[in-house]
């Protein structure tokens, strides 16, 4: 079964809304979580790390104000796309750290959210 | 630096072909590599990995890769295609340094079976 949660699966809402995805370890306490965005059939782009209890580490060109990232617990991060717009549509994922390498994998996917903003 | 490279975009393989797709890499020390597939709408599903051991790596769904340290590549293969293997597949190396560790991937590469 997954080890990484991620809700929702499917967003629509309007432009100016915020958003907010969670991202969940399911069975282990993950320090570090990442977050990327995935455009059309194009690679993951890695927006941000963050890690628990601290604040998250964003990539150049990726806008702290628009994309907050909230890592409170060692199972939870959360993305808020604030004041969302029709060019924030994307898919995005999340990714745990798994230090422990779980199922021979260093990081643990969630499904992804496709955001759609009208 | 880490770096990952897949070569093609796009690979087209009719059914019951020999499936290729190329990864090489460029990293420090020694190579954790991985590949992954993504169907639409979905998260990345984890296919198989190279840390030590034999050069040949068997994976889920049949997939194997084979790790080539002299030419830094990590192709992905299968010997009979099946339309269902259609989907975006990314190679991608972990690193470990600086303070900060995870995976780097490539920019993925659209695997088309045809029947």
């Amino acid at each position: 079964g997954a080890v990484v949660s991620q809700h929702p699966s499917w967003v629509i809402c309007k432009s100016g809304t915020s958003v907010k995805i969670e991202c969940r370890s399911l069975d282990f306490q993950a320090t570090t979580m990442f977050w990327y965005r995935q455009f059309p059939k194009q690679s993951l782009m890695l927006m941000a790390t963050s890690n628990e209890g601290s604040k998250a580490t964003y990539e150049q060109g990726v806008e702290k104000d628009k994309f907050l990232i909230n890592h409170a617990s060692l199972t939870l991060s959360t993305l808020t796309v604030t004041s969302a717009h029709p060019e924030d549509s994307s898919f995005y994922i999340c990714s745990a750290r798994d230090p422990s390498f779980r199922r021979a994998q260093p990081q643990h996917f969630g499904d992804g959210t496709r955001l759609s903003i009208l | 630096a880490q770096s990952v490279a897949q070569p093609e975009d796009q690979v087209n393989v009719a059914e019951g072909n020999p499936l290729t797709v190329k990864c090489t890499y460029s990293v420090s020390g020694n190579p954790y590599l991985f590949w992954y597939v993504q169907y639409p709408n979905r998260g990345l599903q984890f296919l198989l990995k190279y840390i030590t051991g034999d050069n040949l790596v068997k994976g889920s769904y049949g997939f194997e890769a084979e790790f080539n340290k002299s030419q830094t590549s990590f192709h992905l293969k299968k010997p009979s295609a099946l339309v269902s293997d259609s989907a975006l597949y990314f190679c991608a190396v972990f690193y470990s340094g600086g303070g900060a560790d995870g995976l780097t991937f490539g920019k993925g590469t659209h695997l088309i079976i045809q029947p």
